[in-house]
């Protein structure tokens, strides 16, 4: 029944490991995107794809890459890990219009030791 | 990315008050969105503004979409612990969603 689903939801890791955050929705929506939570709650658009292209890249490090299989997937690796990598991360889809809205995944708590 | 601004920041309130939170931008939006997240869970969609001028409710909840579609507000009545958390409003411009600073409210009993 989840309608945004994203594994796994805690992840601690060594700085310097590769890691990746799954995500998934049955919405049947075309446009997928990433945000990053940090400590102050502050919601930050990382990437967004529209059925499987790149539509948004804010200035992420290229350490950062989402990988869209498929509209309703995507995925976001992580390379390098590094200490300020650690905060929540968002997956959140919908349709492309200009009336829409965004529905999110539970989030990713990423902790890098 | 821009951030829009939400006040206030935090709130504490008694049982039963209730609550007002709005959101400003400097550009114009054509949706406006007001989610609240729950510690450790992801931001709810709470309801959706198409329209400059729309009002809307959702039980206790009404928001309105202001005219010049730079802003929105949130009314909250007759609160309930379980209204704590954190309040985000959002607006959409083309195919990217721009959230507020949030606010968050704390009910005491």
């Amino acid at each position: 029944d989840t309608a945004v689903s994203q594994t796994p939801k805690y992840l601690v890791t060594q700085m310097g490991n590769d890691k990746s955050i799954k995500c998934e929705q049955n919405l049947g929506h075309d446009t997928m995107y990433w945000y990053k939570q940090d400590s102050k709650k502050f919601l930050k658009i990382m990437f967004s794809y529209n059925n499987k292209e790149l539509i948004i890249n804010e200035t992420v490090p290229n350490r950062f890459s989402p990988k869209s299989p498929d509209k309703a997937h995507l995925n976001l690796h992580i390379n390098s890990l590094e200490l300020g990598d650690s905060a929540v991360y968002f997956c959140a889809s919908s349709l492309l219009d200009r009336n829409t809205e965004a529905f999110f995944g539970q989030g990713t708590r990423l902790t890098v030791v | 990315g821009q951030q829009l601004n939400q006040s206030p920041q935090s709130m504490f309130i008694q049982e039963g008050e209730d609550v007002s939170m709005n959101c400003t931008s400097s550009s114009i939006f054509n949706t406006w969105l007001w989610y609240k997240q729950d510690p450790g869970e992801g931001p709810v969609l709470l309801i959706a503004l198409y329209k400059a001028g729309e009002l809307t409710s959702n039980g206790r909840l009404t928001a309105q979409f202001g005219i010049t579609r730079k802003d929105s507000f949130l009314n909250i009545s007759a609160s309930i612990p379980s209204d704590v958390g954190i309040y985000f409003c959002a607006g959409l411009r083309g195919n990217q969603f721009y959230f507020g600073t949030g606010t968050s409210l704390t009910v005491i009993p």
